[in-house]
């Protein structure tokens, strides 16, 4: 049973459409993020909700936009999408906002041509 | 501001080697220090972290971390390593006590333990 589940695992998609990647955890925790990962590698935070409400929102294009509708669930849905997108996007959760004890998903590699 | 330097963007080490992955932490206040692996294709999986009390660290798969104060490192190190600890390493650093707990990540750290 997958602890951090993210969907869809792989999006190529054509610059100006809307998209959205789906996550869920099943551990029972309090905080769920969203990260970013370039083609560097590099780790950066967008979004971080603690029991649907929302904590940290870093400078992140107003394209983006996290939805919890419950605290086992976060999306993310991503409007009129640019080439400078493409990244591979993680969710995480922690059993609450002070641990950093952070457990990711698989990923999901967005690709936009 | 908090922030964390990995200086080597690829470790190579021989299998049966130490191995050691290096870190350096810039924060106001008390560190609260972590490491993190990813392989090839995965999310990245939790170490190791730093909190507290002891400077060595022990974590999962063998691994271990010493948090040094005055030089500002939390090196992450392996006695024996194996070629399954290829891997991507990251180290993150937030500030404890206070704050956003935002976490902030290194650029990551390569290692490739040959054969």
């Amino acid at each position: 049973d997958t602890a951090v589940s993210q969907t869809p695992k792989y999006l190529v998609t054509q610059m100006g459409n809307d998209k959205s990647i789906k996550c869920e955890q099943n551990l029972g925790h309090d905080t769920m993020y969203w990260y970013k990962q370039d083609s560097k590698k590099f780790l950066k935070i967008m979004f971080s909700y603690n029991n649907k409400e929302l904590i940290i929102n870093e400078t992140v294009p107003n394209r983006f936009s996290p939805k919890s509708p419950d605290k086992a669930h976060l999306n993310l849905h991503i409007n009129s999408l640019e080439l400078g997108d493409s990244a591979v996007y993680f969710c995480a959760s922690s059993q609450d906002r002070r641990t950093g004890e952070l457990f990711f998903g698989e990923g999901s590699r967005l690709t936009v041509l | 501001a908090q922030s964390v330097a990995q200086p080597e963007d690829q470790v190579n080490v021989a299998e049966g080697n130490p191995l050691t992955v290096k870190c350096t932490y810039s924060v106001s206040g008390n560190p609260y220090l972590f490491w993190y692996v990813q392989y090839p294709n995965r999310g990245l999986q939790f170490l190791l972290k730093y909190i507290t009390g002891d400077n060595l660290v022990k974590g999962s798969y063998g691994f271990e971390a010493e948090f040094n104060k005055s030089q500002t490192s939390f090196h992450l190190k392996k006695p024996s390593a194996l070629v399954s600890d290829s891997a991507l390493y990251f180290c993150a650093v937030r500030e404890g006590g206070r704050g956003d707990y935002k976490l902030s990540f290194g650029a990551g750290t390569t290692v490739t333990v040959r054969a």
